[in-house]
């Protein structure tokens, strides 16, 4: 199995501040890489695919990056709604595997 | 876009099978387009993919729980199933369904809370 880790594991952070989250997988996953942001007794949401393919309706202050290994998921600006938990996920092999999550609160 | 949503019992007893349908509203389920996948999560923990199928009926398990998981369509319902056998309390989680382009969930149900009892 590509095992995923992803850093910080949390970060507190203000509105309007510039947040990175880190993702690596075990093994290259080329770009199929996704993320996803979950709030609190919900489910997951998808905000990028491909590396860095915004999905429908997601806000253009997300971005993505990446390939290979190493990944990141870039807030430009925090807004009230990002805070959540964010998780990455390899789309290139199965099983399919998510990080183990980084929460984003203040 | 389309919508999902779990049904099935909240609590199973341990060794038991645990088994969730997926209803699928707001497009077919046997468009080729997608895939039909369920994610699980105990609580306060990450997310674990479970299995897919396929509107021709192919199927991916993870091999962690492959020798227990049986996925399934009905697209004369419009939905897909879930059975996990000889379950125990490492199975308590929130399952979900979700709809995948090949392997990114797009669209995911609310989730179910399901809990193993002994």
């Amino acid at each position: 199995d590509i095992q995923m880790t992803q850093s910080p594991s949390s970060v507190s952070a203000s509105v309007g501040d510039r947040v990175t989250i880190t993702c690596r997988a075990s093994q290259g996953v080329h770009s199929w890489l996704a993320w996803y942001q979950q709030k609190p007794g919900k489910a997951p949401e998808l905000l990028i695919y491909s590396t860095s393919i915004l999905h429908s309706g997601v806000p253009s202050r997300f971005s993505g990056s990446g390939s290979g290994t190493d990944f990141t998921l870039t807030i430009s600006s925090l807004q009230p709604e990002d805070f959540a938990t964010y998780y990455c996920q390899q789309t290139n092999t199965f099983p399919l595997t998510f990080g183990p999550g980084t929460k984003v609160d203040i | 876009q389309v919508q999902l949503r779990e049904s099935g019992p909240r609590l199973v007893k341990s060794s038991e099978t645990l088994s969730l349908t997926c209803t699928v509203s707001g497009g077919s389920i046997s468009s080729s387009h997608y895939y039909w996948s369920w994610i699980r999560q105990p609580t306060g923990k990450g997310l674990e993919w479970i299995g897919r199928i396929g509107a021709r009926g192919s199927t991916n398990y993870n091999p962690s729980l492959k020798s227990r998981v049986t996925i399934s369509v009905d697209t004369s319902k419009n939905h897909f199933s879930l059975r996990l056998s000889s379950v125990t309390a490492a199975d308590t989680a929130v399952y979900y369904c979700a709809s995948a382009e090949a392997s990114v969930m797009e669209d995911w149900g609310p989730g179910i809370l399901v809990t193993v009892s002994s």
